[in-house]
């Protein structure tokens, strides 16, 4: 498999629930995105990692919890989340900070 | 701050002629990076075309080519023989020349939805 991958594509969650969107890069980058995407809105940059360290934190509330266990993977933990938090989140790759990004699908998440 | 404006919420063409969409940027840096990304309908997010400012030869990339205009900060897409595949959210981003901190980041204007009539 090649490019960025993202898992699941979508989500539905409750507020109370807890989940854990995915993301893959088979690119080998060294730095990988969370973006929010809303409706009307820009795409949001939430989070940047390089080379597994968080150089990025856009002042995301604390129910987003991001974590890179190496550069080849990134993952989103959500809890407590808001019918506004409803969103597709996209995540991108790109070899070094700075770089062209590399997308992946996307979840569209929605939360009840 | 740099801003990314895309004027043109909506914009339709029909299928095989050429259509160009209009993007403005203010920035006060003179080194930076532009790019055109197109989002599907599946929501994939692909990068069709990246200019570098300090190059003056417009980028193109097949049927797709930029008209970029550093002194009035334009950056437009024109897509030649449109094809039904074409249609998607066309999204003009900026991108700082330096690498330092939140400069590295890309800027995202609003999208511009193209709809491509048969």
């Amino acid at each position: 498999e090649t490019g960025v991958t993202q898992t699941p594509r979508h989500l539905v969650m409750g507020m109370t629930n807890k989940k854990s969107l995915k993301c893959e890069q088979h690119l080998g980058h060294n730095a990988m995105y969370w973006y929010k995407q809303s409706a009307k809105k820009p795409l949001e940059l939430m989070f940047v990692y390089s080379l597994e360290e968080r150089v990025e934190n856009n002042s995301v509330p604390s129910r987003f919890s991001p974590e890179c266990p190496n550069s080849s993977h990134l993952f989103l933990h959500l809890h407590t989340l808001q019918p506004e938090d409803s969103a597709l989140y996209l995540c991108a790759s790109s070899q070094e900070r700075g770089d062209t990004q590399y997308f992946g699908p996307g979840t569209r998440l929605t939360v009840l | 701050a740099q801003t990314v404006t895309q004027s043109q919420p909506e914009m339709s063409v029909q299928e095989a002629e050429t259509v160009t969409l209009s993007c403005t940027y203010d920035t006060s840096e003179s080194d930076y990076y532009l790019f055109w990304y197109k989002q599907p309908p599946s929501r994939q997010m692909i990068l069709v075309i990246r200019q570098e400012a300090y190059k003056q030869q417009n980028a193109t990339e097949n049927r797709f080519s930029v008209n970029f205009q550093k002194a009035a900060k334009s950056f437009s897409l024109k897509i030649s023989d449109s094809q039904l595949g074409d249609a998607a959210m066309y999204f003009c981003a900026y991108r700082s020349g330096r690498y330092g901190g939140s400069q590295g980041n890309l800027i995202f204007g609003k999208g511009t939805k193209l709809s491509v009539k048969p």
